[in-house]
């Protein structure tokens, strides 16, 4: 089945740790994107990618970092740096070189700071 | 820059009740439109789009209206159902530049038996 997996479902983090949150898709897109969602808020754009070996950063990147060396892949990395990790954070792809096209979405990975 | 606008929640509803989540936009030139579905601990679902002015969304009874004269896209649904729980997300996409969604910040929908 095709079809975009992020990993872990649950991830806890101490203080001062770097996490990874893992995203694939099966799904031949070229496009990208990591959001997050905080209650009240709605879904805020970390970082996207539109083809691999490039990425731009969102609305809220610090503390963040993320790589695309491979088209199904683009993880995302929780720094020390962002001062409050906690909230779900959600993976998506789309076809970008088509315009109106369906966004697909990870089942996403909640992060909590103990 | 680009924004989107929902009606907050929660709405409380009972079964076949009338539904409509207001949204209106902010954003230059002919933004794509659409509403997203969440349920309860997964990601986000496409539930309908439109591409242009006028143009109406439709997916499983619930409707929505590109109308450009009032930056809006309302979501509506004549007889909501208790499996309509959800949080729902109003997005858009602009026709250039960043191709990524813009969201509202969601309208939770309890429809009560």
């Amino acid at each position: 089945d095709g079809g975009i997996t992020q990993s872990p479902k649950y991830l806890f983090r101490k203080e001062g740790q770097n996490v990874t949150l893992s995203c694939e898709q099966n799904l031949n897109h070229d496009a990208m994107y990591w959001y997050r969602q905080d209650p009240g808020q709605g879904l805020r754009l970390i970082y996207y990618s539109q083809i691999v070996n490039d990425f731009q950063k969102g609305d809220i990147a610090e503390g963040y970092s993320v790589s695309r060396e491979k088209k199904e892949s683009f993880p995302l990395t929780v720094t020390s740096a962002q001062k409050n990790p906690t909230a779900f954070y959600l993976c998506a792809s789309k076809t970008v070189w088509t315009v109106n096209t369906e966004a697909f979405f990870g089942q996403g990975t909640r992060l909590t700071v103990v | 820059g680009n924004s989107v606008t929902q009606m907050e929640g929660p709405v409380t509803l009972s079964e076949e009740a009338f539904l409509t989540i207001n949204c209106t936009y902010t954003a230059t030139g002919y933004p794509s439109l659409f509403w997203y579905v969440q349920y309860p601990g997964e990601g986000l679902q496409l539930l309908l789009k439109a591409t242009k002015a006028d143009d109406k969304g439709s997916n499983k009874g619930f409707e929505a209206t590109y109308r450009k004269e009032t930056t809006s896209f309302h979501l509506e649904k004549g007889s909501v159902q208790v499996s309509d729980s959800a949080v729902y997300f109003c997005a858009l996409e602009r026709d250039t530049g960043r191709r990524a969604l813009t969201f509202g910040s969601g309208t939770r929908l309890q429809v009560q038996p």
